[in-house]
Parts: structure tokens; C-alpha cells; sequence
């Protein structure tokens, strides 16, 4: 049983770029949910997928968004890059959208300069 | 601002110390989670605690959630070394499946 992967693990970034980061759920899961992690502080909730739809949102702006695929793998992007959005992006996986346990995946650390 | 509040934020300790972490909220939970996370990696799921007044044990670690749902304790019993890291406990809402997640308490042991 593999775990939640994500791609790529360091990422530089200049002020105002686009940016996509990718994660691929553990087997057999269907719910995706990204959360950004800055330096010092516990991880925010961003959106979460479900079925290939969003079906939660926390207090990010739009351009912030994602997609979720048939195979339950997810891309979460980020548009007009600030430096304030730099951060450990974390991806985390589970069963239904309700599910008790999530497993995360080890992050991207994204640096924008 | 943080809806669950972890405390203290930082804990450096001997080998063989015991130490409990608190985390406390004014709003009810449908259930809590405690996770570790090591430099460089994704948090770790420890244990979920569902009802209120649950305690659960594992191995050194020992987890209770509050009768009333609001707050948890994490406490470790003779600690090592392989103990240190950064001790998250999240919040499940009644809604959706949407973790709020407490600023964590770093934990060192020394040896």
C-alpha cells in the first residue's frame, strides 16, 4: 500500500509566477485536502476534494484552486505568486470525505522570492 | 487566529522525563487528533479520540479527550530521545472533513 506522494519537494518561485503542485492519494482513497503550513505555525486548511469536486474551502483567495482527478490524484494552484505564500504545502489523503484518520504527505516546500 | 490552542510551545527535556501537552478550544470538536511531525516531513497521525472523557494509551503515550469535547491532553511517560518533534493536535468540525489545527508544541528530549 503505498502512501500520499507529492510533487515536486522544493520549489523556487519569483513574485507574480504561477505554480502547480501535484499529489497522488494512498490506495484507496477518495477525499483529497491540501493545507498550506508556514514556518512556525500548525497547517491551514486550503480546499478539499471529493469526487472530483471541491467540497470545502478555508479562508484562501481565489487564486488559489485545484482539481481532483478520476484516479483521486490532485493538483492544487496557485496564481500571481506572493511572498507571503511561502510555505510547506501539504496534501493528505482519506477515505470518504468524513473520514477519521488522514494521512499526509511529506509537502512541498514552496519559496517565493 | 487559532482555534485551538496548544500550549507550551516549546518543551526541552531529559531522557526519562515524563511531560503532558495541553490543547484547549472553545468550540466543540466531533473528534480530536494528535499528530507528530519531523523536520522536512508531512504530520503523522498518533490517535483519534471521539468521545468525550475517551482516554487512550499507546505504548508510552497516553491521549484524553475532554468530557465536553473541547480540549485534549497528550502526555508521554519516561521520554527518549526518538520523542522529539513537533506535536499537532487538529479538530474535526461537525461539517465536511476540514481539520483546524493547533501551532503545536516542539518537543526536545536531550540524552
Amino acid at each position: 500500500e503505498t502512501g500520499v506522494t507529492q510533487s515536486p519537494t522544493h520549489l523556487i518561485k519569483t513574485r507574480g509566477q504561477q505554480v502547480t503542485l501535484r499529489c497522488s492519494s494512498q490506495s484507496g482513497h477518495n477525499t483529497v485536502s491540501w493545507y498550506q503550513q508556514a514556518l512556525g505555525q500548525g497547517p491551514q486548511f486550503i480546499f478539499q476534494y471529493y469526487r472530483e469536486e471541491e467540497n470545502g474551502r478555508g479562508n484562501f483567495p481565489p487564486r488559489f484552486s485545484g482539481l481532483q482527478f478520476p484516479n483521486y490524484s490532485s493538483e492544487l494552484n496557485v496564481n500571481a505568486l506572493e511572498l507571503d505564500d511561502s510555505a510547506l504545502y501539504l496534501c493528505a489523503s482519506s477515505l470518504e470525505f468524513e473520514g477519521l484518520g488522514y494521512t499526509f504527505g511529506s509537502g512541498t516546500r514552496l519559496t517565493v522570492v | 487566529t487559532q482555534l485551538l490552542e496548544q500550549s507550551p510551545q516549546f518543551l526541552s527535556i531529559q531522557e526519562g522525563e515524563n511531560l503532558t501537552v495541553y490543547c484547549n478550544s472553545s468550540s466543540v470538536f466531533s473528534s480530536l487528533q494528535w499528530y507528530r511531525q519531523e523536520p522536512g516531513e508531512g504530520p503523522v497521525l498518533l490517535v483519534t479520540v471521539v468521545t468525550g472523557g475517551e482516554v487512550k494509551k499507546l505504548k508510552r503515550l497516553t491521549f484524553q479527550f475532554g468530557d465536553a469535547r473541547k480540549d485534549s491532553s497528550l502526555h508521554i511517560t519516561a521520554a527518549q530521545t526518538g520523542d522529539t518533534g513537533l506535536y499537532l493536535c487538529a479538530g474535526r468540525g461537525s461539517t465536511l472533513g476540514r481539520l483546524y489545527f493547533g501551532r503545536g508544541t516542539q518537543l526536545t528530549v536531550w540524552p
